[in-house]
């Protein structure tokens, strides 16, 4: 079953609007952390924001925020204020107790932003 | 920040050669990378947990006589795809942490590019 699940193959925003990027996850764990990444065409991979299993809060930084529901597990990424280079794959990724676990990724979102 | 960097960018090989792709974590310690490996237009999926000192621990489907990975050192881990075919033409990228919670943030190597030719 896959851990990371990721709908949207691709969305299209236009500039300066906000756009929500789906991500459901599946543990039985108590413990993970929830992990955003954009990677743009040349092919790095940016962290952009993280949210802990035992958070209360939403987690933001910056214009990226991260819309938290554990009873549904879903961790939502919100990018306000859309920007051109902002056209990127966005990847939602977790990781799971022990800590030293590697990152699991959903298949990712292109994200395009229209002038 | 952390930073973690991968050499090299970009490889063009022959078939039936080898190639070393090297990745390194500049100002931390990682007793533990990960390597990944991604197709066109898909998410990555990861190929093997490289320990240093140890085995490398390869994930179901991955030839570890194929991609032979080392880590040498506390800043070292090595992937080396032998007898390279065009079937392995592929975007190789690593990634390093600093601490074994489950919140510190994975860095990444910058990808290598491989083309099989």
């Amino acid at each position: 079953a896959q851990k990371i699940t990721q709908t949207q193959p691709g969305m299209f925003v236009q500039e300066k609007e906000a756009v929500t990027l789906d991500c459901t996850y599946d543990t039985s764990d108590q413990s993970y952390g929830l992990f955003w990444y954009k990677q743009p065409s040349s092919g790095e991979m940016i962290f952009l924001i993280y949210q802990g299993s035992y958070d209360e809060q939403n987690a933001t930084e910056g214009r990226y925020s991260l819309n938290f529901q554990k009873a549904r597990k879903s961790a939502n990424l919100v990018i306000s204020a859309s920007q051109l280079g902002d056209s990127a794959m966005y990847f939602c990724a977790m990781r799971e107790a022990p800590g030293n676990t590697p990152l699991v990724f959903g298949k990712g979102t292109r994200l395009s932003v229209i002038a | 920040g952390a930073v973690v960097s991968q050499h090299p960018s970009r490889v063009i090989c022959k078939s039936g050669t080898s190639v070393k792709i090297e990745c390194r974590s500049l100002d931390f310690q990682a007793t533990t990378m990960f390597w990944y490996r991604q197709f066109p237009k898909q998410s990555l999926m990861l190929m093997a947990t490289s320990n240093e000192g140890s085995k490398a621990t390869y994930e179901q489907g991955v030839e570890k006589d194929k991609f032979l990975i080392n880590h040498a050192s506390l800043t070292l881990s090595t992937l080396t795809v032998t007898s390279a075919h065009p079937e392995d033409s592929s975007f190789y990228i690593c990634s390093a942490r600093e601490q074994r919670g489950v919140g510190t943030e994975a860095f990444f190597g910058q990808g290598t590019r491989l083309t099989v030719v």
